[in-house]
């Protein structure tokens, strides 16, 4: 089955660093993604992920390990801008343009 | 360089009604991705059209259906609308693997 997991809320305080996990099964994989979404927004992308490793762009970093089916999205210097919601997508093997979401991350930034 | 638009922006249905939304693909793209995205939830894959053929769908009834133009634009149709196809309906568009969205249609259904 397909299953993707993250948790639902989470708050930080601006200045500081957080990651958003992201675990999932599902049952062929061709590259993860991290979308951020600001309420009554569309997506916007983020990072794409699709060998094991750390892929860095500015202040958002992703991380990959395919053997653990797990992926986080680092956030450094938190700013007040980036309270959002955090969507991981896996992309999978068989319907490659298919991309399966998890529910989303809940960000809240304070002061 | 144009994004992904969608029209309208908001609609209102009463239950058993049949519901429209567009999509206008970035220029040069030839895949449209339609998504569910209902309160709470994650957003759901609904369609993918690539070349005017419908390549793919997502684990919805057939009144969920719709088609591609010629220009690559999109339209998803509802029929006989429920209240739970309430919903942000979002669109996307692609030449290679990143999916860049559109604004969405809020479909309220009354």
């Amino acid at each position: 089955g397909q299953n993707i997991d993250q948790p639902t809320e989470m708050t930080a305080t601006e200045g500081a660093i957080v990651q958003i996990n992201c675990t999932y099964q599902t049952s062929g994989f061709n590259g993860l993604f991290w979308y951020q979404q600001h309420a009554g927004e569309a997506p916007t992308f983020l990072s794409y992920n699709v060998l094991d490793g750390l892929e860095e762009k500015g202040r958002f970093s992703s991380f990959l390990s395919r053997s653990k089916g797990y992926s986080y999205l680092l956030l450094k210097e938190l700013q007040m801008k980036d309270s959002a919601s955090y969507l991981c997508a896996v992309r999978e093997y068989f319907n490659t343009d298919k991309l399966i979401f998890g529910t989303g991350t809940r960000l809240q930034v304070f002061p | 360089e144009a994004g992904v638009t969608q029209s309208p922006t908001h609609l209102i249905k009463t239950r058993g009604q049949q519901a429209t939304l567009r999509c206008s693909p970035i220029s040069g793209h030839t895949s449209v991705y339609w998504y569910q995205q209902a309160l709470g939830l994650g957003l759901q894959f609904l369609l993918w059209y690539d070349e005017g053929e419908e390549r793919n769908r997502g684990n919805f009834p057939p009144r969920f259906s719709g088609r591609q133009f010629p220009n690559y634009s999109s339209e998803l149709n509802v029929n006989a609308l429920e209240l739970e196809d309430s919903a942000l309906y979002l669109c996307a568009s692609s030449s290679s693997y990143e999916q860049y969205f559109g604004p969405g249609t809020r479909l309220t259904v009354t």
